[in-house]
């Protein structure tokens, strides 16, 4: 069974400050997608990584896939409060497996 | 039209009701998929149909019967639904079932069982 293991679960920063988050497996995606959610909302896919050490930007956010296409990890720059949501990633053929989420609160 | 959309947004029903919750797409997507999300939880796969046939019961209760019309509609039928079952119903879809499973979400159904 392919699992992915995000962290950090919680994390609430000041406007301004940049971070990462993570999304690990021991399993092998053929891709893997990242999401935003907001509450009461379905999620927004945001970005698909396909290639192993891919890199793609989307304004301040920046999506990496792991070599080895194991994990994954998104990184937001100068973070503003719009930014506050759910961020899950997800990975696998037919049936999408997520991560638990990361719960991110971006304080003004 | 590059959305998903879902009706109703929100829906209270007893547990003796019979209520359907419904999902459209324009997309041309071929996959379409039921999730069921509680609260600070990821979504969880409940069915998946691929070219309007059921593909995938990921071992559902029978109280909870999904309808493929045709490739751009989906519905879920609920009967006899218990309070547990109260949850966030999402609609997604996909241009392909498999491979890169770029799946493209609706807004959900509140659903409220009492």
């Amino acid at each position: 069974t392919q699992l992915l293991e995000q962290s950090p679960q919680f994390l609430s920063i000041q406007e301004g400050e940049n971070l990462t988050v993570y999304c690990n497996s021991s399993s092998v995606f053929s891709s893997l997608q990242w999401y935003r959610q907001e509450p009461g909302e379905g999620p927004v896919l945001l970005v698909t990584v396909v290639t192993g050490g891919e890199v793609k930007k989307l304004k301040r956010l920046t999506f990496q896939f792991g070599d080895a296409r194991k994990d994954s990890s998104l990184h937001i720059t100068a973070a503003q409060p719009g930014d506050t949501g759910l961020y899950l990633c997800a990975g696998g053929a037919q049936k999408l497996v997520f991560g638990q989420g990361t719960r991110l609160t971006i304080n003004p | 039209d590059t959305e998903v959309t879902q009706t109703p947004k929100h829906l209270v029903m007893g547990m003796t009701n019979k209520k359907s919750l419904k999902c459209e797409q324009h997309m041309g997507h071929r996959a379409m998929y039921w999730y069921k999300q509680k609260a600070k939880k990821p979504p969880e796969l409940m069915f998946v149909y691929s070219y309007e046939k059921l593909s995938i019961n990921e071992s559902v209760p029978s109280r909870f019967s999904p309808e493929c019309p045709n490739s751009s509609l989906l519905n879920l039928h609920l009967h006899a639904l218990q309070p547990e079952d109260s949850a966030l119903y999402l609609c997604a879809s996909s241009p392909c079932p498999v491979s890169i499973n770029e799946q493209f979400f609706g807004p959900g159904t509140r659903l409220t069982v009492l």
